[in-house]
Formats: C-alpha cells, sequence, structure tokens
C-alpha cells in the first residue's frame, strides 16, 4: 500500500488567498483525522470523520477553515482566506476504527506558508 | 477527560547509554496508549500501543515501555541510544469514552551525543 497521501507537498501563497490540502487515505481505513503542527502549539487536532461523516470539528480554529470527505478515498482541508499565522504542517491521518482503537498513519504532511 | 503530559520537551543521552522518556496520562476509563516517533520532515510513525494486554509493551527499534496503573505512566525506554534514534517522541491516549479521538502530548525531543 502506498500509505496516506497528502498533496501538495509545499504550498507557499499570500494572505487572502484560498488554500486547499487533500488527502488520500489508506484503502480500507474508515477513520481520518486532520492535524496542524508549529512550534508554538505542537500538534493539534482540527477535525476528524468516521465513515465519511464529520465526528468532532471542535479543533477547526474558525470559519475560514472547513474540511470534507465525500467519499472514503478522499478529503479537502480549505483555508478561505488565509492569513500569515495559518503558516504550519498539515498532517492527515488514517485508522481502522472498530471496536479497538486503532494506530493512525500519518501522511507526509503539507508545509504551509503564508507570506 | 483525556489528557498526557509529557515530562521534559528535550532530553539529550550519550550514544549507547539508556534512554528514558516520561509520558503521564489521564483517563478516566482503560487507556489505549501510544507512542509516536517523528523524524524530522515527515509524519508520526507508530513506535508501540498498549491495549489492555501485557503491561510490559515492546516496540519497534529496541524501544519499550511499561503501563503502570498506579502512577498512571507508560515510560519509554531504549537500553541503549543509538545516533538513529534522534527524534522526537509524542505519547498519546485514547480511549471509548473519547470516540476515535487519540491526544498527543506535547512531543519530547531526543539528542544523541556521539
Amino acid at each position: 500500500d502506498a500509505g496516506v497521501i497528502q498533496s501538495p507537498r509545499h504550498e507557499v501563497t499570500e494572505m487572502g488567498q484560498e488554500v486547499t490540502l487533500r488527502c488520500k487515505p489508506i484503502s480500507g481505513h474508515n477513520s481520518l483525522f486532520w492535524y496542524r503542527q508549529t512550534m508554538m502549539r505542537g500538534l493539534e487536532l482540527l477535525i476528524y470523520f468516521n465513515n465519511n461523516v464529520p465526528i468532532d470539528d471542535s479543533g477547526m480554529p474558525e470559519d475560514r477553515f472547513s474540511a470534507k470527505m465525500p467519499n472514503a478515498s478522499f478529503s479537502t482541508l480549505k483555508i478561505q482566506p488565509s492569513e500569515p499565522r495559518d503558516s504550519a504542517v498539515y498532517f492527515c491521518a488514517s485508522s481502522r476504527s472498530g471496536r479497538e482503537v486503532d494506530e493512525q498513519f500519518f501522511g507526509p504532511g503539507t508545509r504551509l506558508t503564508v507570506l | 477527560a483525556q489528557s498526557v503530559t509529557q515530562l521534559g520537551s528535550h532530553v539529550s543521552v550519550s550514544e549507547g547509554a539508556l534512554v528514558l522518556l516520561r509520558c503521564n496520562y489521564s483517563s478516566s476509563v482503560p487507556p489505549y496508549l501510544f507512542w509516536y516517533v517523528q523524524y524530522p520532515n515527515q509524519g508520526l510513525q507508530l513506535l508501540l500501543k498498549y491495549t489492555s494486554a501485557a503491561t510490559l509493551v515492546k516496540g519497534i527499534n529496541g524501544f519499550e515501555a511499561e503501563f503502570k496503573k498506579s502512577e498512571t505512566s507508560f515510560h519509554l525506554t531504549k537500553p541503549s541510544a543509538h545516533m538513529s534514534d534522534a527524534a522526537e517522541y509524542f505519547c498519546a491516549v485514547s480511549d471509548r469514552s473519547g470516540g476515535f479521538k487519540t491526544i498527543f502530548g506535547a512531543g519530547t525531543r531526543l539528542f544523541v551525543k556521539a
């Protein structure tokens, strides 16, 4: 299996622009997580889905952030409009969730720089 | 509510020395506990996990961790550090009351000196 795939790997944009990050989870995994990592705040859970349904979005910073999972093999995280404080590495992770809590498999991340 | 505390944001050891990274957790129900490692410019990857079987859990690369309920701890150890162990390590906790949500600690960066 190719693992969790994220694109793009790097994104540089200007303040006010729309940014869309993409994630393809591991086939057969039914939970998907979006995280943000910065030096100041560490690793933060933004939102997670189970069977394509958003379960907990309490970590989404504000209305400028939105996430979708239209099917089991694709998810997007959108920031509109972007701001310099959104600069971070964004990770997508997936897992099999059932009776047991399984490990999460992380993608390589998208490094976002907002100028 | 679940929480996890990692003691020490940075730990430095000499090559060949014992590695000890500390983690304490809080959970209202029996927890699932994990240690993940992150190498530079990569995502996190699982080192080991505790799911209420044996209290001493062995992971990859010679790491192990011991679940101590009385101390609410899950410290990570390795008898002999190698230069390739230099990375950031995250302790994480999850339980059924939190759904599938996993709470990660702040991370401990391990430095290995030659």
